[in-house]
């Protein structure tokens, strides 16, 4: 079973609509979460940190479930350029910070 | 702009030939990471360092590849001999950790292609 387990999409949505992708977990020393976004044939960049709280970042929302050791993130009126690659990102508690990637959603957003 | 610089861009080699990927992490990171991305098994930790010391790289076939820091400006990567199916795109990424976390920055990736 891997580490970080994200549904590979793609997920195909209109401009404006909202989209959820959901990521799970399996190592409970997990300490740290992100999402990161990759556009074809580039790097993977931080787009937020995902806190017990929950957060926001405009259009972006991040949840957190301990518990369920589950991560989301939930994009709203869905634009051109939000179309990439979703990665669900954990640190796990190693004494250095051992940085785990799911292998990520694509996302493709239509006019 | 301060980024994290790999080199070679691309490589084309044939199967048994040696490989060696270079990555100059981002002055003041203490820490860096090599992955491997493919289309099956999306990005994959091999290894990494904190302030130059390997910490991890169980996720590295020991017995052709090999991740050394000789000193803080240079992480490399090499694989002896190569095959096809190290055919992948090699990214290597540094941070400033902080406790347990912090951003990863990218490179551009190395693009292997072993024929």
């Amino acid at each position: 079973r891997k580490e970080v387990e994200q549904d590979p999409g793609p997920f195909n949505v209109p401009e404006g609509a909202t989209v959820a992708f959901n990521c799970t977990y399996s190592n409970s020393a997990s300490q740290s979460f992100f999402w990161y976004r990759q556009d074809c044939r580039k790097e993977p960049k931080l787009l937020m940190s995902v806190y017990s709280s929950g957060n926001e970042d405009g259009r972006f929302t991040a949840q957190l479930n301990r518990a369920s050791q589950y991560i989301s993130l939930l994009i709203r009126d869905s634009k051109l350029s939000d179309s990439a690659t979703y990665l669900c990102v954990v640190n796990l508690n190693t004494g250095g910070f051992k940085t785990i990637f799911g292998a990520g959603t694509r996302l493709f957003v239509k006019a | 702009d301060a980024r994290v610089t790999q080199t070679p861009r691309h490589k084309v080699t044939e199967m048994g030939q040696e490989v060696t990927m270079r990555c100059q992490p981002i002055l003041g990171h203490n820490t860096v990471f090599w992955y491997r991305q493919t289309m099956m098994q999306g990005l994959e930790l091999l290894a990494y360092f904190r302030n130059r010391a390997p910490l991890d790289d169980s996720g590295m076939p020991k017995d052709r590849f090999s991740a050394e820091m000789p000193d803080a400006t240079l992480a490399t990567l090499k694989i002896q001999p190569s095959e096809p199916r190290d055919s992948a795109v090699y990214f290597c990424a540094s941070g400033l950790s902080r406790g347990n976390t912090g951003e990863l920055f990218f490179g551009e990736g190395s693009r292997l292609t072993v024929l």
